[in-house]
């Protein structure tokens, strides 16, 4: 069994400043893990991901995410943020069980950036 | 690239009528089908997927049914809607290498 906590629903922050959103997760097998944006109304973007190698991992719009084994985190983070971020945010992880691709969500976390 | 069609964008149905949603692939063959369904403040929940033609999988009991009749189609339905099926249905693809899931554009249900 595997599940994603994001430990926050709402994350309110001041244009410019720094954010980080947090992800948590557990597995009894290994797993790939993603973050991703959705704008409303729309889809589900991918903004990055973390298969293997390198723990800090960057993505698009300036995002980067950093997987820590011990912690079984991968938390999401962005220096300086920008009034477009305003957005939900999901969390996921996936393993493979025979051909199929087991995909789990976190609930989201909105985030709102405030001129 | 591949594209992920869905319609209707949006939908108002009367509680007890029926629901056929409908999602469409381009660009990739042969992928793993997902329909999620995103109702207010619960995130996304998985409510079927699929791994080839007529071969389809539940997550989660409920009054919906999904079928696969061509590799790149996949179709949810209800022969009666509730209310609590109201929400944003979207449909994804599961890639083998990267594992990065695709999204639709989702459809907007509301059931009244």
């Amino acid at each position: 069994a595997q599940s994603v906590t994001q430990l926050d629903s709402q994350v309110p922050v001041f244009e410019e400043a720094p954010v980080e959103l947090r992800c948590n997760y557990s597995s009894s097998v290994s797993v790939y893990l993603f973050w991703y944006v959705q704008y409303p109304n729309q889809g589900l973007q991918l903004l990055l991901k973390y298969l293997s190698g390198s723990t800090l991992v960057k993505g698009i719009n300036g995002f980067e995410a950093e997987f820590n084994k011990s912690q079984t985190s991968f938390h999401l983070r962005k220096p300086s943020v920008h009034i477009s971020d305003t957005a939900e945010y999901f969390c996921a992880v996936t393993s493979r069980s025979g051909g199929y691709q087991k995909v789990t969500f976190g609930i989201g976390t909105k985030l709102q950036v405030i001129p | 690239s591949q594209t992920i069609h869905q319609w209707p964008a949006t939908l108002v149905q009367p509680v007890g009528s029926p629901l056929s949603l409908e999602c469409t692939v381009e660009g990739t063959s042969n992928p793993n089908l997902y329909w999620y369904r995103q109702a207010a403040g619960r995130g996304l929940q998985l409510l079927f997927y699929s791994v080839g033609i007529g071969q389809i999988s539940s997550e989660v009991p409920q009054n919906l049914s999904a079928s696969r009749p061509q590799d790149r189609q996949f179709i949810l339905s209800s022969k009666k809607l509730l209310l609590s099926d109201s929400g944003f249905y979207l449909c994804a693809t599961g890639q083998p290498i990267s594992y990065e899931q695709y999204f639709g554009p989702g459809t907007r249900l509301t059931v009244t």
